[in-house]
């Protein structure tokens, strides 16, 4: 099946601080998303992305989807943002998703 | 409020014993599906239903068994044929088409004692 790579396992920020979350993918997709976790356990959907670039307040992703790849960027980070960010991608017309191992963040103040 | 809610937020239960978690949705979605989370770890697929009566498993279906016999309720049934129950159950739910976006519950912490 297909693999999912997040990278870096672990992330710790200063408040205020930017960073870049990465995911490689093994194959090609049809469907992208980005979540969050936060400390409590509930996933929020942060975006759906296949391919192109989207933002959303301080946090933007893009996908280039020829070279197999999707970054998260997180800017003037908070410590609400602290938690772990997964990736997930599907194979074939729908519904089943991939997770990577997902990259775990923590803002200090 | 539209969302997705499940029951109880913690379970506990003794080895030998099944277990059922709720999972309910409001958002009139065709699909519903259950994750396992493990610590440190991402989510891996149990089974998943695209419509009413009907489901397949996932990457890791054995010890748990489901239902779909409403479109907006998708018990998980966790039974002692498991032999590492212990985890972060998480239900989600979508449109069920290949652009939809994934829709999670607050999960259930089971742990076997």
């Amino acid at each position: 099946g297909i693999q999912v790579e997040q990278s870096p396992p672990d992330l710790i920020l200063q408040e205020g601080a930017n960073s870049t979350l990465r995911c490689n993918f093994s194959d090609s997709v049809n469907n992208l998303q980005w979540f969050h976790q936060n400390p409590w356990g509930q996933l929020i959907n942060l975006f759906y992305i296949p391919s192109g670039t989207k933002q959303n307040g301080r946090l933007s992703a893009t996908t280039v989807a020829t070279e197999r790849y999707s970054l998260l960027y997180i800017s003037s980070s908070q410590t609400t943002d602290s938690g772990v960010y997964f990736c997930a991608v599907m194979v074939g017309s729908w519904g089943k998703l991939q997770f990577g191992a997902g990259t775990q963040v923590v803002v200090t103040p | 409020d539209g969302g997705i809610t499940q029951s109880p937020k913690y379970l506990f239960r003794k080895e030998g014993q099944n277990v059922t978690l709720s999972c309910e949705q409001n958002l009139n979605h065709d699909a519903m599906y259950w994750y396992r989370q493990d610590p440190g770890q991402g989510l891996r697929l149990i089974y998943y239903s695209q419509i009413v009566n009907d489901f397949q498993k996932g990457d890791i279906a054995e010890g748990y068994s489901v239902s779909r016999e409403k479109k907006e309720s998708f018990p998980l049934t966790v039974t002692s044929a498991q032999k590492n129950p212990t985890a972060f159950y998480l239900c989600a739910s979508s449109t069920g088409t290949s652009a939809d976006t994934q829709y999670f519950g607050p999960g259930t912490r089971l742990t076997v004692l």
